[in-house]
């Protein structure tokens, strides 16, 4: 079985401070595939980025960088400089080669950024 | 272009009412989701359609869930006998056919059920 777990329910932070939301997997599958995706207020659910699990490499785009280690189980994503506007709930997924097609997702972590 | 698009945007109806949700995927996309989110359960898989092959049906939680997806693009997951357990987000997502972006789904806006 698969399964995510996102321990933050809700971090606060002040506009500018740098925040990393964690992120815990669960599967049997060697080749696996995960996800980062941000809910604003309006409720689309954006894709931010997708890895995969014979890529450790982490990544960088603008503010945003990824942290993937597979000796965890862990891929955290951290936003530097936070702005009001990545105020939102984040949710990390995953989708194992061997359990369908479906994503399996953590339960969401309610990122809110004051000014 | 234009992405996923559900519709109605609300819907509210009354206990043990039959609901239609509709889901235009992205044009292209062959692979399309269903999934609820609700504040006990989160984000639920549902159904998945992938091309002419049969679809994916073990995440609908009864057997008053259905879905259909006609010519390849437009779904609709259809609820008889409405429940207020099924008072929810309702998200459909698709997928590109092939490279390893298919792994990526996109989401439309969601349909919010009420059932009163």
């Amino acid at each position: 079985a698969q399964k995510v777990t996102q321990a933050q329910t809700e971090i606060s932070v002040v506009e500018k401070e740098d925040v990393t939301l964690d992120c815990v997997y669960e599967t049997r599958d060697t080749t696996y595939y995960l996800f980062w995706y941000k809910q604003p207020p309006s409720g689309e659910l954006v894709f931010l980025i997708r890895r995969n699990s014979f890529d450790e490499q982490n990544e960088i785009s603008g503010r945003y960088s990824w942290n993937f280690q597979k000796s965890t189980s862990s891929f955290n994503f951290t936003i530097t400089a936070s702005q009001v506007v990545d105020s939102a709930v984040y949710f990390c997924a995953l989708r194992a080669n061997n359990a369908g097609n479906m994503l399996t997702f953590g339960g969401g972590t309610r990122l809110m950024v004051k000014p | 272009g234009a992405g996923v698009s559900q519709s109605p945007s609300n819907k509210v109806t009354e206990k043990g009412k039959d609901v239609e949700l509709r889901c235009d995927p992205i044009s292209g996309h062959t692979a399309l989701y269903w999934y609820r989110q609700s504040l006990g359960q989160g984000l639920e898989f549902l159904i998945y359609f992938q091309g002419n092959s049969a679809p994916d049906k073990s995440g609908l939680p009864s057997d008053r869930f259905s879905a259909e997806r006609t010519g390849g693009s437009v779904s609709t997951l259809t609820i008889q006998r409405t429940q207020q357990e099924d008072s929810a987000v309702y998200l459909c997502a698709s997928s590109p056919n092939s490279g390893v972006s298919s792994y990526e789904q996109y989401f439309g806006p969601g349909t919010r059920l009420t059932v009163t």
